[in-house]
């Protein structure tokens, strides 16, 4: 039972745009929620998190929102630069509760 | 600071064989979570380990068992190896219990393994 969900396998971006990943949730009880980016042949690296009170947070720009009454969240990058390819990953938990891990979105920014 | 390391970072396994994984957290990091990546999966977790305890187990056969030390490294073992086992083996280190917010885990490069 996949309780988080990133829809689209891929995406691509131009460079200079702004690339926005999706990730979805089934779990009303998640209050946490994190981005990591994953290089090949490397370990996820952490990106941003989110806790349930809040529905914005912002660190340069990686910027995710969470809009609980869609049990939906999004990874906005502005400008897209081409280091920022790689797969990402949305991650979920509930209060002293494991991490659940979406399947991942491949991000491509053509130069 | 040294990171998350994780040994060995490749192997190859005959169906039947078992196998041992390791993990150095970060030093200071207490807790240990355990995942399987596999294409199309996403990570799955296995197990986390808190000061030795086990906090949180995933959906995986009893084949699938871990341990931690006083020292906070922790083991991964799986007996009985199949095909479907062959993936990327991925522990994170946290300085607190996962799910206690505000902190976030740190992944060791993985170990690919690969079963015959």
């Amino acid at each position: 039972d996949q309780q988080v969900k990133q829809n689209s396998p891929s995406l691509s971006v131009q460079e200079g745009r702004i690339s926005i990943l999706n990730c979805d949730y089934t779990n009303s009880m998640f209050d946490y929620f994190l981005w990591y980016k994953k290089y090949p042949a490397e370990g996820p690296t952490f990106l941003i998190s989110i806790s349930s009170i809040k529905d914005k947070n912002e660190d340069g720009r990686f910027t995710v929102f969470l809009n609980k009454s869609a049990k939906h969240l999004s990874l906005h990058i502005v400008p897209s630069q081409p280091g920022d390819s790689a797969v990402y990953f949305c991650a979920a938990s509930a209060w002293g509760n494991q991490f659940y891990f979406g399947t991942g979105t491949s991000l491509t920014v053509i130069p | 600071k040294a990171g998350v390391t994780q040994t060995p970072r490749y192997l190859i396994k005959t169906r039947g064989q078992q196998v041992t994984l390791s993990c150095s957290p970060i030093s200071g990091h207490r807790s240990v979570s355990w995942y399987q990546q596999t294409p199309g999966q996403g990570l799955q977790f296995l197990f986390e380990y808190f000061s030795e305890t086990q906090r949180n187990k995933g959906n995986f056969p009893g084949r699938f068992s871990g341990r931690q030390f006083s020292n906070s490294r922790s083991e991964m073992n799986v007996s009985t190896l199949e095909l479907g086992d062959s993936a990327l083996y991925l522990c994170a280190s946290s300085s607190s219990p996962s799910g206690t917010g505000g902190n976030e885990q740190y992944f060791g490069p993985g170990t690919r393994l690969t079963v015959t």
